[in-house]
């Protein structure tokens, strides 16, 4: 089953806006990890917040964790149309193992 | 530096058939994961394989097995193929020591028809 969902599901924005998805989670983890997927290819990966980090900041993007909330949000500063894509939170346990749940995933349209 | 290589790009088979898939680590990488991923779905974890041993399993049915060769190079095989099955498959590869650093290759496309 799905660890994490995505809000909202599809996002459409203009270039230069911000966009923020949101990601919650059902169990407690290592660290939440944020992949972005082009349509039909593979994932890359975006940022990493380990569970004891609240924000973490790479280049125009920004990524919260609130444990007690079970919750994480990307941020996506002055959008381009090239960030259209696919977006997934994914959760990696206690359990010493490397295995990613994935939520659903935020699609996101860039309109120019 | 190759990243992970995932071999046939596209594949359509009947439903009944069997399929084997084929994926290339990123150098260096010890740690084998395959994921499912239907359309319009996150991936789903399928097994993953260390010292050519399956380490963990997702919630998938014995029709899908596994092997990690040698070279760390693993194969995905799926028997009896549903129409369900279709989806894309991703290979991921790690090291077992830095489990947070994940690279995916491009995935495999199969359509059961």
């Amino acid at each position: 089953s799905q660890q994490g969902e995505e809000d909202p599901q599809a996002l459409s924005i203009q270039e230069g806006e911000n966009a923020t998805m949101n990601c919650s989670y059902k169990t407690s983890i290592n660290n939440l990890q944020w992949y972005r997927q082009n349509s039909g290819r593979g994932l890359v990966h975006l940022i990493l917040i380990r569970s004891n980090e609240r924000e973490k900041h790479s280049g125009r993007l920004r990524v919260t964790l609130d444990t007690s909330k079970k919750s994480s949000s990307l941020l996506i500063t002055a959008s381009r149309a090239a960030d259209t894509a696919s977006y997934f939170c994914a959760t990696v346990l206690n359990s010493g193992y490397s295995t990613l749940t994935f939520g659903k995933g935020t699609m996101l349209l860039v309109s120019p | 530096d190759a990243g992970v290589t995932q071999s046939p790009t596209h594949l359509i088979k009947t439903r009944g058939q069997q399929v084997t898939l084929r994926c290339s680590p990123k150098s260096g990488h010890d740690t084998v994961s395959w994921y499912q991923q239907a359309l319009g779905q996150g991936p789903q974890f399928i097994f993953q394989y260390y010292e050519e041993e399956e380490r963990q399993r997702g919630n998938f049915p014995d029709r899908f097995s596994g092997h990690q060769f040698p070279n760390y190079s693993s194969e995905l095989n799926v028997n009896a193929l549903l129409l369900g099955d279709s989806a894309l498959y991703l290979c991921a590869s790690s090291l077992v020591t830095d489990r947070n650093t994940i690279y995916f290759g491009e995935g495999s496309w199969l359509t059961v028809v």
